[in-house]
């Protein structure tokens, strides 16, 4: 059984800039929420996907999209990058229906510059 | 809107002491989840509590869930250096959309 892989570990951009991070979840998991961790405070529910549809959306703006693929995998696009965007991305796979946790990846380092 | 919170946010443990780390929520639910994240790291998941009166225990640490009370207790025996790290709660929103409210977490340090 895999576990929930994020890529790339850590990633440096510009003010302005677009940034994809990716996430393969956990084999037979077929949900996939994004949480954004800014240093010293806990994650913010970004989104969730299930079926290749977002199925439920946090407190984020619009610049904030992603994808879920037939594999599960998901993505998440940032447009017009912030300085305050610079966190931790965290990825959480689930099953749908099945109430036994989540299960997260490394996460994605993210630095605005 | 679902609100969690810790208490408290830091806390300095004696070795070989015992404490209790607390987290309350503000709506209904039963579903509470304990991760543990050391500096750096991602989150590891420590305990599910899935219904009132769910206790948890593994090796030192001990967790337990009020839903009427909307109270979970996260009970640390004899503490030793290894469990520094942060400690958050999080609650688990009933419905179709499920998603995770995590509080701020609360970071031990344990001193010898």
């Amino acid at each position: 059984e895999t576990g929930v892989t994020q890529s790339p570990t850590h990633l440096i951009k510009t003010r302005g800039q677009q940034v994809t991070l990716r996430c393969s979840s956990q084999s037979g998991h077929n949900t996939v929420s994004w949480y954004q961790q800014a240093l010293g405070q806990g994650p913010q529910f970004i989104f969730q996907y299930y079926r290749e549809e977002e199925n439920g959306r946090g407190n984020f703006p619009p610049r904030f999209s992603g994808l879920q693929f037939p594999n599960y995998s998901s993505e998440l696009n940032v447009n017009a990058l912030e300085l305050d965007d610079s966190a931790l991305y965290l990825c959480a796979s689930s099953l749908v229906g099945v109430v036994h946790g989540y299960t997260f990846g490394s996460g994605t380092r993210l630095t605005v510059v | 809107e679902l609100k969690v919170e810790q208490n408290p946010l830091f806390l300095s443990m004696q070795e070989g002491k015992n404490y209790t780390i607390y987290c309350n929520y503000s709506t209904t639910s039963d579903r509470l989840y304990w991760y543990r994240q050391d500096p750096g790291k991602s989150l590891e998941s420590l305990f599910v509590l899935l219904s009132n009166g769910a206790v948890k225990q593994e090796g030192r640490l001990m967790a337990s869930l009020d839903t009427k009370a909307r109270l979970s207790t996260l009970h640390i025996t004899a503490a030793v250096h290894d469990l520094s790290a942060t400690y958050f709660c999080a609650v688990d929103s009933t419905g179709a959309n499920s998603k995770l409210t995590f509080g701020k977490g609360i970071t031990l340090s344990v001193r010898p």
